[in-house]
């Protein structure tokens, strides 16, 4: 079954850090570059970072630039996302996104996980 | 910054009507890589179309994207019943990539 399967959220204080795995299964995800996007609770989405195929170009939102890091492991078929300095507006859940293929199709953000959710509060 | 303002904010209509959702961009969108979702509430959204007007895999041909310029369309043809959720759209031609804030269509 081709999915993506987030972990990691929680509850953290703010300052604290917490890191994000997605876990793709079901197709080549060395083929994908790979998201992450937010949504904090009753509002709408965000998109927050993303990474190539072998993880050597990132791009980052400005709330995320310096505190987020995304990386991946081609050989885990996992996206991370590590969050430092965390603030209670870094609150919501978090998607794995699936991107865009080197071929070019299918088109990106056409796969999501179920999500996870970050809590930051004292 | 991409600025994607929806309208309306919510839409009430009523089964197997005509549902009309817009979204406008402040500048030019490269591409028109514009895309349209629906996400129900405890849901991860659904991608609807892509490139503004081709619809996703599996999406029924009620789901009909359009533009004229800046400004982004999308239209349910005849809603029904598992159609009533938010629709977001996404500009993904230029970073950072940036979403409207959401147009809820309920039940009238």
């Amino acid at each position: 079954e081709v999915q993506l399967v987030e972990s990691g959220g929680g509850l953290v204080q703010p300052g604290g850090s917490l890191r994000l795995s997605c876990a793709a299964s079901g197709f080549t995800f060395s083929d994908y570059w790979m998201h992450w996007v937010r949504q904090a609770p009753g509002m709408g989405l965000v998109w927050v970072s993303r990474i190539n195929t072998d993880g050597y170009n990132t791009d980052y939102a400005a709330s995320a630039r310096g505190r987020f890091t995304i990386s991946r492991d081609n050989a885990k078929n996992t996206l991370y996302l590590q969050m430092n300095s965390l603030r209670a507006e870094d609150t919501g859940v978090y998607y794995c996104v699936r991107g865009i293929e080197v071929s070019g199709t299918p088109p990106p953000f056409d796969l999501w996980g179920q999500g996870t959710l970050v809590t930051v509060s004292s | 910054e991409i600025v994607l303002t929806q309208s309306p904010g919510t839409q009430s209509l009523s089964p197997g009507e005509r549902a009309t959702l817009s979204c406008r961009a402040s500048q030019s969108v490269t591409s028109n890589y514009l895309a349209w979702y629906q996400q129900k509430p405890g849901q991860a959204p659904r991608l609807l179309m892509y490139v503004a007007s081709t619809r996703a895999t599996g999406i029924p041909d009620r789901f009909s994207g359009s533009w004229s310029g800046t400004d982004f369309t999308l239209t349910i043809s005849r809603l029904e019943p598992e159609d009533f959720a938010v629709y977001y759209c996404q500009q993904y031609g230029t970073l950072p990539y940036t979403f409207g804030q959401g147009t809820k269509v309920e039940i009238k």
